[in-house]
């Protein structure tokens, strides 16, 4: 059963932040958040994960609510190779389990 | 740097034959994650592995069968192949030390298409 819930769609004007939110209101205290985005029919590709402080990579930032209950993806200047499906797994880390792919958001990023 | 490699990239097969998908994860990685995805749909989790052992099993039909190999790669088997097997066929790898480096990285896939 699906762990996270996400907005179906969303538009993100180019050059802009988009912010990609997900609510995870059942996250165990061990499991971390994921983020993954698929470019048409190309391979997952990982963007960022964490626990409870906020992450920030080259690709995105990570913003998780104190609860862990929601946390939103921020991609800082959005191009329109970020246009893609973008997905938050819930997980345990550190083991071999599955990463669940929800219906994700799938992101269209306009000129 | 070296990415997860998968082969063949494209299989046509008819009905009721077999097929082997091939996989060949990231050095040092040995945990391995075969996924199937149907035309608009989302990513679906067949199986996994962990140093040569099943580690989690999805919704993988008793038609498929699965083993990772000493040298860590991984093979799907998928026999008397019906019509609706026709997917992109995902495999990924990890090296789940820490928990701050336990993402696993994806192929490119396997598109088979079943005639």
């Amino acid at each position: 059963d699906a762990k996270t819930t996400q907005p179906p769609s969303m538009d993100c004007a180019e050059g802009r932040a988009a912010n990609l939110p997900c609510n995870h209101s059942t996250i165990s205290g061990n499991e971390y958040v994921y983020w993954y985005r698929q470019i048409h029919s190309q391979g997952p590709q990982y963007i960022i994960h964490g626990l409870k402080n906020n992450e920030t990579n080259e690709m995105a930032s990570l913003i998780i609510t104190e609860d862990r209950k929601s946390s939103t993806l921020i991609l800082p200047h959005a191009t329109l190779r970020d246009t893609a499906v973008y997905y938050c797994i819930v997980r345990v880390a550190n083991t071999g389990n599955q990463f669940y792919f929800g219906t994700g958001t799938s992101l269209t990023v306009i000129p | 740097a070296a990415g997860v490699i998968q082969s063949p990239r494209h299989l046509i097969k008819e009905k009721r034959e077999t097929a082997t998908l091939k996989c060949y994860p990231i050095p040092r990685h040995d945990t391995v994650y075969w996924y199937q995805q149907g035309p608009g749909q989302d990513p679906q989790f067949l199986i996994s592995f962990y140093e040569k052992m099943q580690s989690d099993k999805g919704s993988i039909p008793d038609r498929f069968s699965a083993q990772q190999f000493s040298d860590y790669h991984s093979e799907l088997n998928m026999s008397s192949l019906e019509l609706g097997d026709s997917a992109l066929y995902f495999c990924a790898s990890s090296y789940p030390r820490g928990p701050m480096n336990t993402e696993a990285f994806f192929g490119q896939g396997t598109r088979l298409t079943v005639v």
